[in-house]
């Protein structure tokens, strides 16, 4: 059973370009959570996503966005890029059932901005 | 807000021996899950342990054990007979049994000895 994949694994980009990172959570699990991950603040929660409806949404700014499709397959997009957002940005997926309460990170995607 | 609290930084350990690592939480509600997640140079988070708050007994995966104090708000997590591979980055995590968003830790960075 294939894990939680999250694409690209490394990312470079320009202060004030946008990105796009993508996470496919392992089949047949339908919610999908984001994190930030920095040295200063740890990890953060960003947002997750059940059938295509973000649930719940942590404390960042409106730059920070995301969606998820009809297979699950969550996007998150990060506009008007800081330095600030430089990060490792982690997907969670989780076969949401009242009795399960694993969630599955990928390895994550390295973003820097420069 | 839930918050969790690891206030060892760094902790370091011989191989074969024991290791405790710390962790505290503050919550209002009083059904939960406390999760150790471990994080290696590799960046995936996997999950060494989880703890429903239903449950008195503490929960024992192997070499891995937890001291689960509900009424202190204390989940240490207990690491026997130190492998080198168990070097990394431990979150003590928390999570809301009626939500998804995990809370974590600081982190501590454990460094096994040969």
């Amino acid at each position: 059973k294939a894990g939680v994949t999250q694409t690209p694994r490394y990312l470079i980009k320009t202060r004030g370009q946008q990105v796009t990172l993508s996470c496919s959570p392992i089949s047949g699990h339908r919610s999908v959570s984001w994190y930030q991950q920095t040295p200063g603040q740890g990890l953060q929660f960003l947002f997750e996503y059940f059938s295509e409806t973000q649930r719940n949404k942590g404390n960042f700014p409106g730059r920070f966005s995301g969606r998820q499709f009809s297979n699950s397959r969550s996007e998150m997009n990060v506009s008007t890029l800081e330095l600030g957002d430089s990060a490792l940005y982690l997907c969670a997926s989780k076969l949401l059932s009242k009795m399960n309460t694993e969630a599955f990170f990928g390895q994550g995607t390295r973003l820097t901005v420069v | 807000a839930q918050t969790v609290t690891q206030s060892q930084p760094e902790m370091s350990v011989q191989e074969a021996e024991t290791v405790t690592l710390s962790c505290t939480y503050d919550t209002s509600e009083s059904d939960y899950y406390l999760f150790w997640y471990k994080q290696p140079p590799s960046r995936q988070m996997i999950l060494v342990i989880r703890q429903e708050a239903y449950k008195q007994q503490n929960a024992t995966e192997n070499r891995f054990s937890v001291n689960f104090q509900k009424a202190a708000k204390s989940f240490s997590l207990k690491i026997s007979d130190s492998q080198l591979g168990d070097a990394a980055m431990y979150f003590c995590a928390y999570r809301s049994a009626s939500g998804n968003q995990f809370y974590f830790g600081t982190g501590t960075s454990l460094t096994v000895i040969p």
